[in-house]
């Protein structure tokens, strides 16, 4: 079976704090894992990816994630937010099938 | 640098009524799919092609119809529009001409479709 698990449907967080996005996943094969953002009224735009190299992958914005196998997540981190980061975000595992999470809507405050 | 683009950005449908959404890539993709967008489900896959004239089902496909005449374009089909089909449908494109793989998918901005 495959799934993936977003912890948190929202999280709000002051401007220039850090930003930590849960996900966890499921997968009998190894799989690739992505991170997507949505701003309002717009498509998904790839923040990073992992295919199996380093597990620690940096991606556009400032944006990170560290894949752990022994916990089966892939966590999303920002060391300092920026108003531009409200969005929503996805996580998404492809094995044997695409699966995307349900979802974090991002607030910032300023 | 266009990317994925689809039409109607918007459109009201009373049930019963039928609709093509529109979405042509120019990244000389392989594949492309068909997704719907509902609150708190994430994207779920409708249909998906891996090249012109070759299409399958995703995992909600029922009440859709595609088409890929060519590599550029991918069309979807309501024959006959019911309230539960009210959704943001997003169209995206992949490199690879496998179903899934470790590229990523690049997405348009959606069409948002309303069923009266």
């Amino acid at each position: 079976a495959q799934s993936v698990t977003q912890l948190d449907s929202h999280v709000s967080v002051s401007e220039g704090t850090p930003v930590l996005l849960r996900c966890n996943y499921s997968s009998s094969y190894s799989p690739s894992l992505f991170w997507y953002v949505q701003h309002p009224n717009k498509g998904l735009q790839l923040l990073l990816k992992y295919t199996s190299a380093a597990t620690l992958v940096k991606g556009i914005n400032g944006f990170e994630a560290e894949f752990k196998k022994s916990e089966t997540s892939f966590h999303l981190t920002k060391p300092s937010a920026h108003m531009s980061d409200a969005a929503e975000y996805f996580c998404v595992v492809i094995g044997y099938k695409l699966s995307f999470g349900a979802g974090t809507t991002v607030t910032v405050r300023a | 640098n266009a990317g994925v683009t689809q039409t109607p950005k918007f459109q009201v449908l009373k049930t019963g009524q039928s609709m093509t959404l529109q979405c042509a890539q120019d990244m000389n993709h392989n594949s492309m799919y068909w997704y719907r967008q509902d609150p708190g489900m994430g994207l779920r896959l409708i249909h998906y092609s891996v090249g012109a004239g070759i299409t399958d089902q995703g995992e909600v496909p029922n009440g859709y119809n595609v088409s890929r005449l060519n590599k550029r374009e991918f069309s979807l089909r309501l024959e006959s529009a019911a309230p539960s089909q009210t959704s943001v449908y997003f169209c995206a494109s992949r490199a690879q001409t496998r179903k899934f793989g470790n590229q990523p998918q690049h997405f348009g901005d959606g069409t948002r479709l309303s069923i009266l």
